[in-house]
């Protein structure tokens, strides 16, 4: 166990739809992240946020937006979903400094019918 | 922006055997770390190693070992006596300290799907 909490695990909608992804890191980690990975486009950064503030934006799509909260749970927001965003959904989490390393929740797999 | 190269799609050994995972990387970086992580058939992503580009003792971890080249930008994953446990896709990663500006994320290789024969 990563110690990194990922809901839901699973989660099938229809095009066209939005839907929020829930990440709650490690105890103590103030850095979050989301990636997507998908078969034929590996694993994709998609933004980081340290503390509550934006830190680093990847390749997310302006249908996709993200937010930290005070109590550092983060939320991936994905709207107007479209087939293609069918993949699986990373959120990581590190602490900052000389033993830097993320550790990986398990995933939520969005099915886009 | 920095770039990291898995050349080996898929490797297949028998169990007990040692293998070499192999990734390369770009960066005009001269700290950084450089990271191994393995994805089972359950999809998680597990840290199996870390190594950090200032340290020329190359990290080992049990039965996991890296060889890290710095000039050469070469950092590859040593398993020996491999477990049926090990039959995963491993991926090896790049990120920057911190402090450093800029993007702080880790890039990923595309991989090596590693399979362990009983």
């Amino acid at each position: 166990d990563s110690g990194v909490t990922q809901t839901p695990k699973h989660l099938i909608t229809a095009t066209g739809q939005r839907v929020t992804l829930r990440c709650s890191p490690r105890s103590g980690d103030l850095s979050v992240y989301w990636y997507q990975q998908s078969l034929d486009q590996g694993l994709q950064f998609l933004i980081q946020y340290y503390n509550g503030e934006e830190r680093a934006k990847g390749n997310i799509l302006e249908r996709f937006s993200a937010q930290q909260f005070p109590d550092l749970h983060s939320e991936l927001n994905l709207s107007s979903l479209e087939l293609g965003d069918s993949a699986l959904y990373f959120c990581a989490s590190s602490v900052s400094g000389p033993n830097e390393k993320l550790f990986f929740g398990s995933g939520t797999q969005l099915s886009v019918l | 922006a920095q770039t990291v190269t898995q050349s080996q799609p898929e490797m297949s050994v028998q169990e007990a055997e040692t293998v070499t995972l192999s990734c390369t990387y770009d960066t005009s970086e001269s700290n950084y770390y450089l990271f191994w992580y393995k994805q089972p058939p359950s999809r998680q992503m597990i840290l199996v190693i870390r190594q950090e580009a200032y340290k020329q003792q190359n990290a080992t971890e049990n039965r996991f070992s890296v060889n890290f080249q710095k000039a050469a930008k070469s950092f590859s994953l040593k398993i020996s006596d491999s477990q049926l446990g090990d039959t995963a896709m491993y991926f090896c990663a790049f990120m920057k300290p911190f402090l450093i500006q800029g993007a702080q994320k880790l890039v990923f290789g595309q991989g090596t799907r590693l399979t362990i024969n009983p």
